[in-house]
């Protein structure tokens, strides 16, 4: 188990750009998260997948983004035409689904912090 | 409007003394509340699960209380140490929700 990883750890790019982030899941899960956290306030869900299927989305993810998890292992989150109010950590998380109701908790990656020149 | 809300702030303590940070959360249905600690930097870690049924529970140094009828957790931090500085977030399930409701953590910072 090597946790959650997620590249690149900074990305820094000018504003109208389209910037690509990666998250690799624990990997006997089935369920991956997304979220965006600004300074001082806790994370906020974007988005998640059960395998390859994006179940849910947040309306704080706007048309310039798209999330996707092709195969039902990583995950990329693309972001297009970025704006200076994108500029944020944005966290990836995943969990197991037992398929029982039961909660496993979700294992949180380090993040992508991006800034938007 | 499901809410989870956080006191204080933020925290200064010194090295060894003890600290209790606050959590009211306005959510339903209620499934689970966690506490999460998040180092500047890295992403949230979980410390302890609470579910409704359960009052308290201790991980180590950390204790957590939940007081359901009244919709308000605590942790409970004894014997602090540098590295206890971090935000500490308080997270809610609801239940049929897959995504988590999220406070806005209390920073703390402990000083030697």
């Amino acid at each position: 188990d090597t946790g959650v990883s997620q590249n690149p750890r900074h990305k820094i790019t000018k504003r109208g750009q389209n910037v690509t982030f990666r998250c690799d899941p624990i990997s006997e899960h089935n369920r991956l998260y997304w979220y965006r956290q600004t300074l001082g306030q806790g994370p906020e869900f974007l988005t998640y997948f059960q395998n390859e299927a994006q179940l849910e989305k947040s309306r704080l993810l706007s048309d310039r983004f798209s999330a996707e998890r092709p195969k039902g292992s990583f995950s990329t989150l693309e972001i297009q035409r970025t704006e200076q109010g994108d500029s944020a950590m944005y966290l990836c998380a995943s969990s197991l689904s037992l398929g029982t109701g039961g909660w496993q908790p979700q294992h949180f990656g380090d993040g992508t912090r991006l800034s938007i020149l | 409007k499901n809410q989870v809300e956080q006191s204080p702030q933020s925290l200064i303590i010194l090295e060894g003394k003890n600290c209790t940070l606050q959590c009211n959360y306005t959510v339903s249905p209620f499934s689970n509340l966690r506490w999460y600690k998040q180092d500047t930097g890295r992403g949230p870690v979980s410390l302890t699960i609470m579910t409704f049924s359960e009052n308290t529970k201790s991980n180590g140094r950390y204790t957590a209380t939940l007081d359901a009828d009244t919709k308000q957790s605590s942790l409970h931090i004894t014997a602090s140490q540098l590295s206890d500085s971090a935000s500490y977030i308080c997270v809610v399930r609801s239940g049929g929700y897959n995504k988590l409701i999220f406070g806005a953590g209390t920073r703390l910072a402990v000083h030697p």
